[in-house]
């Protein structure tokens, strides 16, 4: 199947900085990506869509200012948790469709995000 | 309301037994039904695509069957290794956005 990466894996910050999570489609182009967030023993939220070459739509309820999204090629989307907050402490993970006008996604791994 | 559900929240099995998971869904225009497995602190790994209702899919011990209101996960004589949480998501509607509307999981433990 298409694969999906992340990095870091695995990420600690201070309150109050930023955190940058990048998501790469290693062996596919990737037009729309997607952010999710999950929290401990829940399943898994839409943040937002990621689009390549445009602005990223949001869910309702996500600040867009706070959760900056960047699809900068057909292989890497960005999402930038900017003045994190303990709040923000999550598993962040992103996913892309295997092909042009396909639902089925591959997840990448995920990123553990813990803001002290 | 779009809605998908996943039942038991939790199961156990003894190595061998089998058993199937469920998932419910209330949703307009069906796209398409997906099973995943997310291992902790891992992401969804893509077990199965489900388009009609009556389709079948086969991998291994898992079986995914599809109806007009609901997906069985049918696991046959599972092995301890095949603990972990499954994840029932569907896409609908008239356009692709490529959004999925994600159930809230079934946590499997097999114990040997």
């Amino acid at each position: 199947g298409a694969v999906v990466s992340q990095h870091p894996s695995r990420v600690i910050c201070k309150s109050g900085t930023s955190v940058k999570i990048e998501c790469r489609s290693l062996d596919f182009q990737a037009t729309t990506m997607f952010w999710y967030r999950q929290f401990p023993k829940q399943s898994l939220m839409l943040m937002a869509t990621s689009n390549e070459g445009s602005k990223a739509t949001y869910e309702q309820g996500v600040e867009k200012d706070k959760f900056l999204i960047n699809h900068a090629s057909l292989t890497l989307s960005t999402l930038t948790v900017t003045s994190a907050h303990p709040e923000d402490s999550s598993f962040y993970i992103c996913s892309a469709p295997s092909g042009v006008g396909t639902d089925t996604q591959y997840f990448g791994p995920g990123t553990r995000l813990t803001v002290l | 309301e779009d809605q998908v559900t996943q039942s038991p929240e939790a199961l156990r099995l003894q190595e061998g037994e089998s058993s199937s998971l469920n998932c419910s869904y209330t949703v307009s225009g069906l796209r398409g039904l997906f099973w995943y497995r997310q291992d902790p602190g891992k992401g969804p790994e893509f077990l199965f695509t489900l388009y009609s209702a009556g389709e079948e899919k086969e991998k291994e011990r898992l079986k995914a069957t599809l109806t007009k209101k609901e997906s069985f996960l049918h696991i046959t004589a599972p092995k301890p290794e095949d603990s972990a949480t499954y994840l029932c998501a569907v896409a609908h509607g008239s356009s692709n956005t490529g959004k999925l509307i994600f159930g809230q999981g079934t946590t499997l433990q097999v114990k040997p």
